[in-house]
Order: structure tokens, then sequence, then C-alpha cells
């Protein structure tokens, strides 16, 4: 089956700064690749998706990144804020049956 | 707005019980997903069901098992729980058979004495 690795497992930057989280994967059947963020206590909300598709996507002081040759895919988070620290993860699916297969999370602290 | 909601958030149960986690959702999704997480393992997938009646085995289906009579409701039984089950359990949803964004439930806190 699928495999996502992803990396740091841990990350600090200064507010301001920005943060970059890798995800690789196996299969190169993958076509979907979500990120969710999660923070204390509460439950994974997804933040930005892309498809394979497509390189590259962004949404405000976020973007993800496609290399489908490579298999792997990248969240960037820009001009980073207190509010920013969570649990963030990748996910990447087959497509058939949705089963999402989930990297093991990057903590992601911001620092004031 | 996707609601998904569990019974419990959190659980204490001891060695040997029988435990019922219930998730709902109000988007009538056809996929429905029950996942397990544990620090530095991220989210493991134990079962999930792409409709009524059905079930598919996950990653992690040992010790656990499934229901889903209604579309809306999906719960994971603990036959006879063990410590090692001890775990933050979540349930998502979504609406399709193809890449389809999963909605999380809030997570129920279990712990097994």
């Amino acid at each position: 089956g699928e495999n996502v690795e992803q990396h740091p497992s841990t990350l600090s930057v200064q507010e301001g700064d920005s943060a970059v989280i890798k995800c690789t994967y196996s299969d190169s059947a993958s076509n979907y690749f979500p990120w969710y963020k999660q923070e204390l206590g509460k439950r994974p909300q997804l933040i930005i998706d892309i498809r394979s598709n497509v390189g590259e996507k962004k949404d405000q002081r976020i973007a993800v990144t496609l290399n489908k040759t490579a298999k792997h895919f990248s969240l960037h988070i820009t001009e980073t804020q207190p509010e920013d620290s969570a649990v963030y993860f990748c996910a990447a699916s087959i497509g058939t049956g949705n089963q999402f297969y989930f990297g093991t999370g990057t903590s992601l602290t911001v620092i004031p | 707005d996707v609601k998904v909601t569990q019974s419990s958030r959190y659980l204490v149960k001891r060695t040997g019980e029988k435990v019922f986690l219930e998730c709902v959702q109000d988007m009538d999704h056809e996929n429905m997903f029950w996942y397990r997480q544990d620090p530095g393992l991220g989210l493991r997938l134990i079962y999930f069901s792409y409709d009524v009646k059905m079930k598919e085995k996950g990653d992690i289906p040992e010790g656990y098992s499934v229901s889903r009579e209604k579309k809306e409701r999906f719960s994971l039984i603990l036959e006879s729980a063990s410590t090692n089950q001890t775990s933050m359990y979540l349930c998502a949803s979504s609406g399709t058979r193809g890449a389809d964004t999963q909605y999380f439930g809030p997570g129920t806190r279990l712990t097994v004495l």
C-alpha cells in the first residue's frame, strides 16, 4: 500500500519567518494530497489540498507544491504567526475508496 | 457546514469491558472512517465504510470491529478492551468514493485501566 513520510517531526520558527514541511509518498497512483492542521485538543481541520493535475496552489499565507516525478509535496507557510502553532499532517489518497494515508505529523511552534 | 459528532469526549473503561464509540455525520456522506491517533504515529486507519452495512479493514483492525446500520452512523466496537487500546479515537466522513476531503469529529480520548 501507500507509504507517506513527513519531515521534520518538530519545527520551531520565529514569528514572521517561513515554515516548510515536506512529505514523500510511494504510490504513483496517488492523486489527492490534503494538509490538515490540528490545534491542541481540537480536531484536524483541512487547510489546503492539491490534486495531481496541479503543481502548486496558494491560499493567502499558505501554499502547497507537488512534484509528481519525485513523489513529494510540501506545505509552505509564510509570515508565520503564533496562531499557526499546531500539528500539521499531510496525507495522500489514491482516490479509489477514498482511503487517506497520513504522515506522522509535524509539530510547529511559532515563537513570538 | 459539515458536522461530525462523536458520542463521548472522554471515556474510562476497565480491561475486558466491551466499549462502543459512536460517530454521527449530518451531510449524507457515503464514506466514514475510524482512526486512532497516538503521539509520533500520526493517524492510523482502523476501519472504514463505503455504505450502509459495508466495511473494510484499515491498517490496524485487530481488536476492533465496526457497525454501520444507518448511513449517518458508524460505530467502533472494542470487544474486550485492553490497555494498549488507550488512545485518541477520531471519526471522519467524506462525500464520494473518489478523492474527497475527509471531515473529522472532535475525538474520543479512551483510557483503559
